[in-house]
């Protein structure tokens, strides 16, 4: 069984700080990676995916991932915050055991706060 | 393309009182998933379809729920009767799933729900 643990349930950084978002991984097989950004008041929309090509992935607005097979960890990182990254993020996982009908696996949740 | 749409957008109601979610999801995606957001519990999967077909509902909290996917674009989320504790914001996502295991779900804009 695959699942996501999202280590820091808040997470706040000064404008131009450092973004990094920790997520870890357990799966019985090779993983497939998600990072979904929410918005206040919509829905989830995908940052970014890991699907078993470069280890290092980029995404939309400057924010990247590293995907660690020996630290079992997908990282979110982004050099400089902006205010307009406050948002709550979510790591996710394939859930390969489902005969891959398309579930993901959610961890909790981040909430990122972004300071002036 | 118009993204999943979900209606109502917002939605209030008594107790005890029928309510029915909508949810049609984008052209071409053959998997449905229907989540649901509180602050207490987080995002829950509820259940999910693919090719129309209800594969997974062990999310529904109780037999007050049931949904339905009659055809490839249309889904409904029916809670009957509701309680205070359903209310909570339920999203509607869909996925374009080839087997892989890598595809994106886009999530609609949500539906908020309070029951008094």
């Amino acid at each position: 069984a695959q699942s996501v643990t999202q280590l820091g349930s808040h997470v706040s950084v000064s404008e131009g700080a450092l973004v990094l978002l920790r997520c870890n991984y357990s799966s019985s097989v090779p993983p497939y990676l998600f990072w979904y950004v929410q918005y206040p008041n919509q829905g989830l929309q995908l940052l970014l995916k890991y699907t078993s090509a470069a280890t290092l992935v980029k995404g939309i607005n400057g924010f990247e991932a590293e995907f660690k097979k020996s630290e079992t960890s997908f990282h979110l990182t982004k050099p400089s915050a902006h205010m307009s990254d406050a948002a709550e993020y979510f790591c996710a996982v394939s859930d390969r055991g489902s005969s891959n009908t398309g579930k993901l696996i959610f961890g909790q949740g981040t909430t990122l706060q972004v300071k002036p | 393309d118009a993204g999943v749409i979900q209606s109502p957008r917002h939605e209030v109601t008594e107790m005890g009182q029928e309510v029915t979610l909508r949810c049609k999801p984008i052209s071409g995606h053959n998997s449905l998933f229907w989540y649901r957001q509180t602050m207490m519990r987080g995002l829950e999967l509820l259940i999910y379809f693919n090719n129309n077909v209800p594969i997974d509902d062990s999310g529904m909290p109780e037999d007050r729920f049931s949904a339905k996917m009659p055809n490839a674009s249309f889904s409904t989320l029916k809670i009957q009767p509701s309680e205070p504790r359903d209310s909570a914001v339920y999203f509607c996502a869909s996925s374009s799933s080839g087997g892989a295991g890598t595809d994106t779900q886009y999530f609609g804009p949500g539906t908020r729900l309070t029951v008094l």
